[in-house]
């Protein structure tokens, strides 16, 4: 079946402009995450979807990140305002539940460059 | 708070020589312990997991792993690496009752022919 996709690929932007992030996960998975990867850092967590339930924001770094899951499918990770220090691989997981011992599917991420 | 450390960012190993990449986790609770492996221009895929039971998992590719609560230690090991093994890998956490992944910085596993 499909995996986790996420688009765009790359997006360059300049400083300043608004991004929006598109992450489709897995049909059924009832659970999304964003995390965000920079160089030597690691995955950092973002916040994660559970169904209906209010997401988990506590990872994200300032207001001017966002994200939102419509129809408990797609999610958009909204960064407002962006700065060079937001420039990474932004990726987006799925699982079947946030229960701690699922397996996440990750997409291929998408790669923000701020100039 | 839980956390991770992998204290090797980088490891070269000759192909068809042993590795062991080193993962050391802090948690007040029980946890479950993950590797996640992300080949080249890929994205990161579950090499293994350990949840309860037997302490030495056995994931894809040959790979295992040994859970040392004793060491907070969750070391993953191959006896022989191959080429097609060069990629990132990282080690995980979550708490028990926690949804949330704790991801260390990541080992690069680079294989010299």
């Amino acid at each position: 079946g499909a995996g986790v996709s996420q688009s765009p690929s790359n997006k360059v932007t300049e400083k300043g402009k608004d991004v929006e992030l598109r992450c489709d996960p897995i049909s059924g998975h009832t659970a999304l995450y964003w995390y965000r990867q920079s160089l030597g850092q690691g995955l950092e967590f973002l916040i994660y979807f559970q169904g209906n339930s209010a997401p988990d924001k506590s990872g994200l770094p300032s207001d001017r990140f966002s994200a939102e899951r419509t129809g408990g499918s797609v999610s958009t990770l909204t960064i407002q305002r962006t700065q060079q220090e937001d420039s990474a691989v932004y990726l987006c997981a799925s699982s079947l539940e946030a229960r701690g011992w699922d397996e996440q599917f990750f997409g291929p991420g998408t790669r923000l460059t701020v100039l | 708070a839980q956390s991770v450390t992998q204290l090797d960012s980088q490891v070269p190993v000759f192909e068809e020589a042993p590795v062991e990449l080193r993962c050391n986790y802090s948690s007040s609770v029980s946890v479950y312990l993950f590797w996640y492996v992300q080949y080249p221009n890929q994205g990161l895929q579950l090499l293994l997991k350990y949840l309860s039971g037997s302490t030495l998992v056995k994931g894809i590719n040959g790979f295992e792993a040994e859970f040392n609560k004793s060491q907070t230690s969750f070391h993953l090991r191959k006896p022989s690496v191959h080429i097609s093994d060069t990629a990132e890998y990282f080690c995980a956490v979550s708490d028990h009752g926690n949804e949330k992944l704790t991801f260390g910085t990541g080992t690069r596993l680079t294989i010299i022919p």
